[in-house]
């Protein structure tokens, strides 16, 4: 299985509510990423764990709120966001053996995501 | 030093001919460039990656170019077919705080492969 699942494919919230997008993988990887991509542009990386860790943080505005349950799964919780953060949100893994060396991010389909 | 920079921004290429997309990074520390493909709706793909040790590298229809004393490394996609008409996207890589990696990813190629 070298699939990332991400759910839901759409969503639409409005600048009050709260919502959380989901990512999952069972390849065994222990890297996990969050990307956020507007339209014509490349992703832009938001978090990244390792080892259910947060290892990276591009300085996303806290109401972003990334969470890792296990290193199967990640969420990316969302509150008062604003029409500006609406983008694709892709979730990535890749194996991370901690050994020095590069390994394949492998990208889910996103989540679209519309800000009102 | 972060940018990887990517040209052109668009590409029309009638079918069976060659696509050439190029990128040029300034941070040598990077030492891992790969290429992904992007359909609209899905997320980007791993197309094929080079490692600066090489010069070329090729898989099928898809060969990297890369030169490391001038920093820069090509696409090229032979035979284009309609099918290969996406956005692609180089990128650069180091490893990061001991084996995560970060990507750098270049602004992207819209391609588009006529009939």
């Amino acid at each position: 299985d070298t699939e990332v699942t991400q759910t839901p494919k759409h969503l639409v919230m409005g600048m009050t509510n709260k919502k959380s997008l989901k990512c999952e993988q069972h390849m065994g990887h222990r890297a996990m990423y969050w990307y956020k991509q507007k339209a014509k542009k490349p992703p832009e990386l938001m978090f990244v764990y390792s080892y259910e860790k947060l290892s990276i943080n591009e300085s996303v505005p806290s109401r972003f709120s990334p969470e890792c349950p296990n290193s199967s799964l990640l969420n990316l919780h969302l509150h008062a966001l604003q029409p500006e953060d609406s983008a694709l949100y892709l979730c990535a893994s890749s194996q991370d053996d901690q050994r020095g060396s590069y390994n394949e991010q492998f990208f889910g389909p996103g989540t679209r995501l519309t800000v009102l | 030093q972060q940018q990887v920079k990517q040209s052109p921004q668009s590409l029309i290429v009638q079918k069976g001919g060659i696509s050439i997309i190029n990128c040029a990074y300034e941070n040598t520390a990077f030492d891992y460039f790969p290429w992904y493909q992007q359909f609209p709706g899905k997320g980007p793909a791993l197309l094929i990656a080079i490692r600066p040790d090489v010069s070329e590298k090729k898989e099928g229809r898809f060969t990297i170019s890369f030169n490391k004393s001038a920093k820069q490394f090509s696409l090229h996609i032979m035979d284009s077919q309609p099918g290969d008409s996406a956005t692609y996207f180089c990128a650069a890589s180091r490893v990061y705080g001991g084996a995560t990696n970060k990507l750098i990813f270049g602004t992207g190629t819209l391609l588009a492969v006529q009939p």
